[in-house]
């Protein structure tokens, strides 16, 4: 099992549609967790950290679960250039960084 | 421009050859991460550095690699004798430990390309 799960998509969706990405880790001693978007044939930028309460930055929320191990990212209203693979990322200590392959979102007008 | 920038973007060698990169990171970071990404998947850990000390390296991080901080400030990473297995994007970061979360910040990547 992977440390880091995403669901590879890719999700195509119409402009202004909502649509939730998940992402399962294994690690239950895990201590920050992030959404990072990357474009294609870009580096990853950073799109939020997750909070253990949940939290929200305009048209994107993202929520933890830390029982379930399970991260969620939420983004309302698509606009086209949301389009991009947005990665899910776990620190279980120190440097130790773990990438998920990533979820491809098209969104389509 | 103060974010994380690599040397060079783009690198095509053949087979054999020693191909070294570098990464300067952003100035007041002193955590610096080599990663590599293949096509479809997220970037994978290589090594990383806490200002000139080296203090991990992945078990992907054959002999044939070898990085290095001197000074802890930028840092280069050396492939010798590629394969074509090694084409990928390199994929250098840089944190800090000053910061809460420790965000990782990228630079622009160096695609590997063996022929």
């Amino acid at each position: 099992r992977k440390e880091v799960e995403q669901d590879p998509g890719p999700f195509n969706v119409p402009e202004g549609a909502t649509v939730a990405f998940n992402c399962t880790y294994s690690n239950s001693a895990s201590q920050s967790f992030f959404w990072y978007r990357q474009d294609c044939r870009k580096e990853p930028k950073l799109l939020m950290s997750v909070y253990s309460s949940g939290n929200e930055d305009g048209r994107f929320t993202a929520q933890l679960n830390r029982a379930s191990q399970y991260i969620s990212l939420l983004i309302r209203d698509s606009k086209l250039s949301d389009s991009a693979t947005y990665l899910c990322v776990v620190n279980i200590g120190g440097f130790k960084t773990i990438f998920g392959a990533g979820t491809r979102l098209f969104v389509k007008a | 421009d103060t974010g994380v920038s690599q040397d060079p973007r783009h690198k095509i060698t053949k087979r054999g050859q020693n191909v070294t990169f570098r990464c300067d990171p952003i100035s007041e970071h002193n955590r610096l991460y080599w990663y590599r990404q293949t096509l479809g998947q997220g970037p994978e850990f290589l090594t990383y550095f806490q200002n000139e000390a080296q203090l991990e390296k992945s078990r992907l991080l054959s002999d044939r690699f070898s990085a290095e901080r001197p000074k802890g400030s930028f840092s280069t990473l050396e492939i010798q004798r590629t394969e074509q297995g090694d084409s990928a994007m390199y994929l250098c970061a840089s944190s800090s430990t000053g910061e809460q979360w420790d965000t990782q910040y990228f630079g622009p990547g160096t695609r590997l390309t063996v022929l």
